[in-house]
């Protein structure tokens, strides 16, 4: 049974470039997360889709930082342009349910140089 | 205030020890309520759900106090393998929001 698949798993750009970060969740799961991890915020929930709609984006940063989820089983986290202080680790989880736990992709190590 | 809130630790304990771990959660309709734990460099993976009553998964006990709006989270008999960083979450309002983990270091 495949988990959440998140690609690519490390990615290094330039300041200034697109990023594109791509989840895949559980199927039959119909809510999903995208959250960023650094060591100094810890994990922060930047955006949730439930049944393919973005229902709360306050978390995402700025308007730099954009999220798609066109069909049920496929989400994007975009980030253009690309900053110094966007590297993180950006993990995608998905669940069946508001009272059910989140299951996690592998993540992916963002680093922009 | 943060949603959620954990103390950073770390928790340095000889092998064998009971630790215990708490989290304070700011909205009091926050229904529903779980521990993760994240090795180093790796994702979180859920370690338990917290159910009112209290639950037990053999070493491991958690516990919620709505009263006071915490959970907890016991180790008793602590393994070597059980370093890592311990996360709640709290359900507010449909989001899944994070403690900013609890990093535990068993010695031998």
């Amino acid at each position: 049974d495949a988990g959440v698949i998140q690609s690519p798993r490390h990615e290094v750009t330039e300041m200034g470039q697109e990023v594109t970060l791509r989840c895949k969740p559980i199927s039959g799961h119909n809510s999903l997360f995208w959250y960023r991890q650094t060591m100094m915020r810890g994990l922060e929930l930047l955006i949730y889709f439930n049944n393919n709609v973005p229902i709360d984006d306050s978390g995402m940063p700025e308007d730099r930082f954009s999220a798609k989820m066109p069909n049920a089983s496929f989400s994007t986290l975009k980030i253009q342009p690309s900053e110094p202080r966007d590297s993180a680790v950006y993990f995608c989880a998905s669940t069946s349910g508001a009272a059910s736990p989140l299951h996690f992709g592998n993540g992916t190590r963002l680093t922009v140089t | 205030r943060k949603e959620v809130e954990q103390d950073p630790g770390p928790f340095n304990v000889p092998e064998g020890a009971t630790v215990a771990f708490n989290c304070t959660y700011s909205n009091s309709a926050s229904q529903s309520f779980f521990w993760y734990r994240q090795d180093c460099r790796k994702e979180p993976k859920l370690l338990m759900s917290v159910y009112s009553s209290g639950n037990e998964d053999g070493r491991f006990t958690a516990q919620l106090n709505r009263a006071s709006q915490y959970i907890s989270l016991l180790i008793r008999d602590s393994k070597l393998s059980d370093s890592a960083t311990y996360l709640c979450v709290v359900n507010i309002k449909r989001k899944l929001i994070f403690g900013q983990g609890t990093e535990l270091s068993v010695k031998p």
